[in-house]
């Protein structure tokens, strides 16, 4: 069974770095696509991108300047860095398993809730 | 960008009833569009996937149709685990978008 396992600062400061973790078991971490996806409360969901085990990544255009997703297959994890947080960066922050090659989801974390406030 | 207009934005059904709940998109997505369970506190569930797959593990009472702009959801013979918000996405497009939601509610 696939668990995802997102872990990291639930408080980051205006203007600092968000950082994110997370870590995959009972799935090949090589053999797929991984995205982050955010959710502010009460709100939708918003895809932030997502990265292949070769490295290559996929980047929101909205946070592009912002974002930088790095997976450490040997860690069987995937990291998140968004920078220059505000307010508006407040959010449930999921990481997801593509299903297949395709930009569909079909494993999710938990979720963690990042609050970005000083 | 595309945008996914989902309606309505709330269904006060019972128990037993059949849900229809729509995804309109702005342009044409072909049929490659998604529908999502949420329930609260929890991660979203993949439900549909291009429009009329179900996903692993989901109930036949589950079906999806639809291609170009419009998509429906329908979940026949609620039960009572079925009430939650369901978002549709789309893939045809970058970066992918999610549709506002529909929350499906006990009346």
């Amino acid at each position: 069974q696939v668990q995802l396992q997102e872990s990291g600062p639930g408080l980051v400061k205006p203007s600092e770095t968000l950082s994110l973790t997370c870590t995959v078991s009972g799935s090949s971490v090589t053999a797929y696509y991984w995205s982050w996806i955010r959710q502010p409360p009460g709100e939708g969901l918003e895809w932030i991108g997502c990265i292949y085990n070769t490295g290559t990544t996929y980047y929101n255009p909205s946070l592009k300047s912002r974002l930088t997703i790095s997976v450490d297959t040997s860690k069987r994890q995937v990291s998140l860095k968004l920078s220059s947080v505000t307010a508006a960066d407040t959010a449930v922050y999921y990481c997801a398993r593509n299903f297949g090659v395709l930009n569909y989801y079909d494993s999710w974390g938990q979720g963690t809730l990042v609050t970005v406030s000083s | 960008e595309v945008v996914l207009t989902q309606s309505p934005a709330t269904l006060s059904l019972s128990p037993g009833e059949r849900a229809t709940l729509s995804c309109r998109a702005s342009q044409s997505v072909s049929s490659h569009v998604a529908w999502y369970q949420q329930k609260p506190g929890q991660a979203p569930r993949l439900v549909i996937y291009d429009a009329s797959n179900r996903a692993t593990g989901i109930p036949d009472r589950f079906s999806g149709r639809g291609s170009g702009t419009d998509f429906t959801l329908t979940i026949s013979n609620l039960e009572p685990e079925d009430f939650a918000v369901y978002y549709c996405q789309e893939r045809d497009n970058w970066p992918p978008f999610f549709g506002g939601g529909t929350k499906v509610e006990i009346k």
